[in-house]
């Protein structure tokens, strides 16, 4: 069963713009995670951030967590026409992942 | 470090065959993870290794399922009489068992007609 709840289910934006997504979890956590699965391909983790963290930063990336809410939520700034994929986000992490159902993110060059 | 590896990457199958799946994870880790994705949706986890040790099964692996991981490296994921619902991409993940960030495969896409 899915963890949780990526917002929107798809995006579409022009490049150059910041894309944010969001994930909403139902269960306590220690971490959670991002990936990135581009069309029809395996996953590729992005950023992990701890439950004791509020916010993280890896380049263009921007992630927020928020335990007492239950959601985290992903930016990416500056995006690219590369940046076109699907994004997860996961809880569990040392144990079997669960993932939410995704953002389809479209950048338009 | 050569990545996960999964093989085949498609395979299409008339329904009440067998197929066998196979992935190779990076070398040094001794966790392996088999996931099953279907269109829209995210992964859904099948079962996980700890070297040989096959530590978890999900309630979604049937008993037309089967996986193994028998030298503690590679790893197969059996289906036996194949159904049109088992149609999906698996896809295979590693890690270092204390660590949890998980490396994904390339995944093998399942048709079953």
């Amino acid at each position: 069963s899915q963890q949780g709840e990526e917002d929107p289910q798809a995006l579409s934006i022009q490049e150059g713009e910041n894309a944010t997504m969001n994930c909403s979890y139902k269960t306590s956590i220690n971490n959670l995670q991002w990936y990135r699965q581009n069309s029809g391909r395996g996953l590729v983790h992005l950023i992990l951030i701890r439950s004791n963290e509020r916010e993280k930063h890896s380049g263009r990336l921007r992630v927020t967590l928020d335990t007492s809410k239950k959601s985290s939520s992903l930016l990416i700034t500056a995006s690219r026409a590369a940046d076109t994929a699907s994004y997860f986000c996961a809880t569990g992490g040392n144990t079997p992942l669960v993932f939410g159902k995704g953002t389809r993110l479209s950048v338009i060059a | 470090d050569t990545g996960v590896s999964q093989d085949p990457r498609h395979k299409i199958t008339k329904r009440g065959q067998n197929v066998t799946f196979r992935c190779d994870p990076i070398s040094e880790h001794n966790r392996l993870y088999w996931y099953r994705q279907t269109l829209g949706q995210g992964p859904e986890f099948l079962t996980y290794f700890q070297n040989e040790a096959q530590l978890e099964k999900s309630r979604l692996l049937s008993d037309r399922f089967s996986a193994e991981r028998p030298k503690g490296s590679f790893s197969t994921l059996e289906i036996q009489r194949t159904e049109q619902g088992d149609s999906a991409m698996y896809l295979c993940a590693s890690s270092l068992g204390g660590l949890p960030e998980q490396y994904f495969g390339p995944g093998t896409r399942l048709t079953v007609t």
